[in-house]
């Protein structure tokens, strides 16, 4: 395993489609992240699992953003009717939970939408 | 007033030279601080984390956290303008992790 990968890297959609983004963190890490980031800022926390449990997900997400850990391994985060504005950097991150200094977390390459 | 601060840049320096970048930080309780080196167009990689007061040495980065000042720095000596890029400071509480907008570095040959 060599580390936090995403599918796919590039996703080019029209406004008003569904999409769907996969992600398979690091084999033995049960904390798994979803994050937006924007040209010019870092990366904007959506969601968080521990296991396949979703923990917490951001009030600047809307219902048309949903994710799912299913069994506790890969994560699906899908945006439903897609807006221009959703145009971004969609980035997977995972660790595991903090034991000692164990809480380093690992990003994937990332999944470039743009809605046209 | 932003959870996570840093100075957006760019920075400038010479080959050979010290950077030093700087972040604060809001929340109190913030556990574990994190450095990010990111390329454009690229995802953030993680270069660095400290989480107890002073000084941690790798290489050619050192993180310096001051707790009681809410700060944490990066130093990069000897810098390449292979260390050009966007550094992201990111703050850890309970499980989440905050990011500032990060700071431009522009290591000039």
């Amino acid at each position: 395993d060599t580390g936090v990968s995403q599918d796919p890297r590039h996703k080019i959609t029209k406004r008003g489609q569904n999409v769907t983004f996969r992600c398979d963190p690091i084999s033995e890490h049960n904390r798994l992240y979803w994050y937006r980031q924007t040209l010019g800022q870092g990366p904007e926390f959506l969601t968080y699992f521990q296991n396949e449990a979703q923990l917490e997900k951001s009030r600047l997400l809307s219902d048309r953003f949903s994710a799912e850990r299913p069994k506790g391994s890969f994560s699906t985060l899908e945006i439903q009717r897609t807006e221009q504005g959703d145009s971004a950097m969609y980035l997977c991150a995972s660790s595991l939970a903090p034991s000692g200094s164990n809480n380093e977390q690992f990003f994937g390459p990332g999944t470039r939408l743009t809605v046209l | 007033q932003k959870e996570v601060e840093q100075n957006s840049g760019p920075l400038s320096v010479p080959e050979g030279a010290i950077a030093s970048l700087n972040c604060t930080y809001s929340d109190r309780g913030s556990q574990s601080f994190f450095w990010y080196r990111q390329y454009s167009g690229k995802s953030p990689e993680l270069i660095m984390f400290i989480y107890s007061n002073g000084d941690k040495e790798d290489g050619r980065f050192t993180a310096q956290l001051n707790k009681a000042s809410q700060y944490v720095s990066l130093l990069i000596r000897d810098s390449q303008p292979s260390d050009s890029a966007t550094y992201l400071c990111a703050v850890r509480g309970t499980y989440k992790y905050i990011f500032g907008t990060g700071t431009r570095l522009k290591v000039l040959a």
